[in-house]
């Protein structure tokens, strides 16, 4: 059983579209996060969401607009898509009850590419 | 503030050791080690809560020294398994504001 998925995993655009990437846990986490991880290989958190509550990365342009339908959702949806956004994205989830932090779970990763 | 790892990269015979460290100028709640091979996702290895902990699994091992603000991933006797980037992911507390990584160290073990 997959914990933490993500569709697509692969998305090559063209540059000034909109995509979305989906995400979905199943461990009954009630925070979830959005990483974004360069060429480099440095991994940054760009949001994370936790009981409706939403915490944005200063440093993450507003063309990037996470969404959560539900607890076990959290979808990003990026506008007018630049060459920079070429990345690797991953979403994350984990257990965050009265205080109790748990282990953080990674999903498989969606790799962008824009032309 | 991005948590400092060192070395950036180490290359080890099979059945060598390996320490892997991660250092923050802020105060920590928690340290998270992570390990990614090359186009995986980072898979949890372990989680060090202040306290000045210590934890172990197989021959993996980590310790957290909260006054120093620093943690220590050990790996003994590696194999060739443990090849891939390790990262340390730091919180200092309050909110669900997700893990601040390092820029991770990469590991080769050769046979």
């Amino acid at each position: 059983d997959t914990a933490v998925s993500q569709t697509p995993k692969y998305l090559v655009t063209q540059m000034g579209n909109d995509k979305s990437i989906k995400c979905e846990q199943n461990l009954g986490h009630d925070t979830m996060y959005w990483y974004k991880q360069d060429s480099k290989k440095f991994l940054k958190i760009m949001f994370s969401y936790n009981n409706k509550e939403l915490i944005i990365n200063e440093t993450v342009p507003n063309r990037f607009s996470p969404k959560s339908p539900d607890k076990a959702h959290l979808n990003l949806h990026i506008n007018s898509l630049e060459l920079g956004d070429s990345a690797v994205y991953f979403c994350a989830s984990r257990p965050w009850t009265s205080g109790i932090r748990g282990t953080q779970y990674f999903g498989p990763g969606t790799r962008l590419l824009v032309l | 503030q991005q948590p400092v790892q060192s070395p950036q990269a180490v290359i080890l015979r099979e059945g060598e050791d390996a320490v892997i460290n991660c250092s923050s100028s802020k105060a920590l709640y928690s340290v998270h080690w992570y390990r990614q091979k090359h186009g995986e996702a980072p898979v949890f290895l372990m989680i060090l809560l202040k306290g000045g902990e210590q934890k172990g699994h197989d021959k993996i091992s980590a310790s957290f020294n909260e006054k120093k603000q620093q943690s220590s991933l050990y790996l003994t006797a590696s194999q060739l398994s443990y090849s891939g980037t390790y990262f340390c992911g730091t919180e200092k507390g309050g909110g669900a504001d997700g893990l601040t990584f390092g820029k991770g160290t990469h590991l080769i073990i050769q046979p």
